[in-house]
C-alpha cells in the first residue's frame, strides 16, 4: 500500500524554536508538497519540490524553509516557531499534479 | 482566486442526500476531489476532465459543468462514513498550470 508518512502525529514547541517537519514517501514521485490547513482558510501552499534539492515557494513561505536532499524525503523547517504558526501540517506527493495528491496523515503542531 | 465552495457546513441525517459545490472564476483543465475524515488524512476521490462530465463510484458522483467552471459533488442516502470534510483540488492553465485547493465543506452525518 503507497503512503506519505509523517514523522509526528502531534508536536508542542516553544516560541522561537527551530522544528523539523519530516515527510517521506514510497512511491517515487517526482512532486512533493507541504501545505498548512487552518479553520476557513482551507489547505494553503507553504512550499513545494519537483526534484532533488529543488524548491519553489508557495504562497505563504514567510518563516519557513525545506530540505530535499533525497528524492523520497522533503523536510519543512520552522527556523523560528512563532505562534502564529499552531496549525495543522498535512505533506503530500504526486506523480504529476494531474493524478491527484496523495497526502500524509497530518502534524498538528502547538506552538507555546 | 481560491475556489469557492459551497455550503461550508452541512449536518444530514442517515439515508439524507447532499450537493457540495465548488466554483471557479476561471475555466478549470480539471478538477478533483478529496474527502478528509477528522484526525486523517486527505483521499483523493475522483477526478473530472471534460466540460459536461459525470462520474462516479457507489453513491458518491460527481459532475463537471460546460464552461468547465463548477464542479459538483453528489452523495447520495448519507451513511454515517460519509462524515468528514469534503475539498475540491482544481488545476487552472494560467500561464502555468497552478494547483488551488477549495475552501472546504464540513459534512456530518447523524445517525
Amino acid at each position: 500500500d503507497v503512503k506519505v508518512t509523517q514523522s509526528s502525529r502531534y508536536l508542542v514547541k516553544r516560541t522561537g524554536e527551530k522544528v523539523f517537519l519530516e515527510c517521506v514517501q514510497d512511491m517515487d514521485h517526482e512532486n512533493m508538497f507541504w501545505y498548512r490547513q487552518d479553520p476557513g482558510l482551507g489547505l494553503r501552499l507553504i512550499y513545494f519540490s519537483y526534484d532533488v534539492k529543488m524548491k519553489e515557494k508557495g504562497d505563504i513561505p514567510e518563516g519557513y524553509s525545506v530540505s530535499r536532499e533525497k528524492k523520497e524525503r522533503f523536510s519543512l523547517i520552522l527556523e523560528s516557531a512563532s505562534t502564529n504558526q499552531t496549525s495543522m501540517y498535512l505533506c503530500a506527493s504526486s506523480s504529476e499534479v494531474f493524478y491527484g495528491y496523495t497526502f500524509g496523515s497530518g502534524t498538528r503542531l502547538t506552538v507555546v | 482566486q481560491q475556489p469557492v465552495q459551497s455550503p461550508q457546513a452541512v449536518i444530514l441525517r442517515e439515508g439524507e442526500d447532499a450537493v457540495i459545490n465548488c466554483s471557479s472564476s476561471k475555466a478549470l483543465y480539471s478538477v478533483h476531489w478529496y474527502r478528509q475524515k477528522h484526525g486523517e488524512a486527505p483521499v483523493f476521490l475522483m477526478i473530472l476532465l471534460k466540460g459536461g462530465e459525470q462520474k462516479g463510484h457507489d453513491k458518491i458522483s460527481a459532475s463537471f459543468n460546460e464552461k468547465k467552471q463548477q464542479s459538483s459533488l453528489y452523495l447520495t442516502a448519507s451513511q454515517l462514513s460519509y462524515s468528514g470534510t469534503y475539498f475540491c483540488g482544481t488545476l487552472r492553465t494560467s500561464g502555468t498550470y497552478k494547483y488551488i485547493f477549495g475552501t472546504g465543506t464540513r459534512l456530518k452525518v447523524l445517525a
